[in-house]
């Protein structure tokens, strides 16, 4: 079974801070690799791809670790309007089928 | 910014009863998709629509489930005999060619009593 998973948290951080989640994958022939925001009873939205060289966008920073099947969102200065919860989504590594993890929250308080 | 709509946002159905979920992609998209998330849970992929065909689907889209694109600017989810268990929120979404983002419509949430 292909798994993809995420320490749910929540993550509660003041403003201002640094913050981390990982998010790990079973399937190793996966090859596309994502972050989705979704706020609460919201769609979700695409935050960044993640490639293997890693990205960064502003505040936003992905990583992707192909041995040990992992994928990294770091977010710095976190804003009051970074509170949501981040998914991490993975393709099935054939076939364009995507599995997304159950999500981890963050709330980022004054 | 052109969006993704989907209609109705909520529906409330009688176990047994035929649902269609409508979507109404954004125009000059040719990949189409649903999803649905059950409350707590995470999102799940139900199927993909790429040239008037399914080109994937999950397990979870079984005989009970279909999909179709009536017109040029329409794609529909139908649920028929509906369970209890399909109870959800219904994300269609969709994506451009050479494109890595898919946009999501706001939801359908399905509540079947």
């Amino acid at each position: 079974r292909k798994e993809v998973e995420q320490d749910p948290g929540p993550f509660n951080v003041p403003e201002g801070a640094t913050v981390a989640f990982n998010c790990t994958y079973s399937n190793s022939a996966s090859q596309s690799f994502f972050w989705y925001r979704q706020d609460c009873r919201k769609e979700p939205k695409l935050l960044m791809s993640v490639y293997s060289s890693g990205n960064e966008d502003g505040r936003f920073t992905a990583q992707l670790n192909r041995a040990s099947q992992y994928i990294s969102l770091l977010i710095r200065d976190s804003k009051l309007s970074d509170s949501a919860t981040y998914l991490c989504v993975v393709d099935d590594g054939g076939s364009y089928i995507p599995t997304f993890g159950r999500g981890t929250s963050l709330i980022v308080h004054p | 910014e052109p969006e993704v709509t989907q209609t109705p946002s909520h529906q409330v159905t009688q176990m047994g009863q035929e649902v269609i979920l409508r979507c109404v992609p954004i125009s000059n998209h040719l990949y189409f998709y649903w999803y649905r998330q059950i409350l707590g849970q995470k999102v799940e992929f139900l199927v993909s629509f790429y040239n008037n065909e399914i080109s994937e689907k999950s397990e979870i889209f079984d005989d009970q489930f279909s999909v179709e694109r009536p017109d040029g600017s329409n794609f529909t989810l139908k649920i028929r005999s509906t369970k209890l268990e399909d109870s959800a929120m219904y994300f269609c979404a969709s994506q451009s060619r050479g494109q890595e983002t898919q946009y999501f419509g706001p939801g359908t949430r399905l509540l079947v009593l």
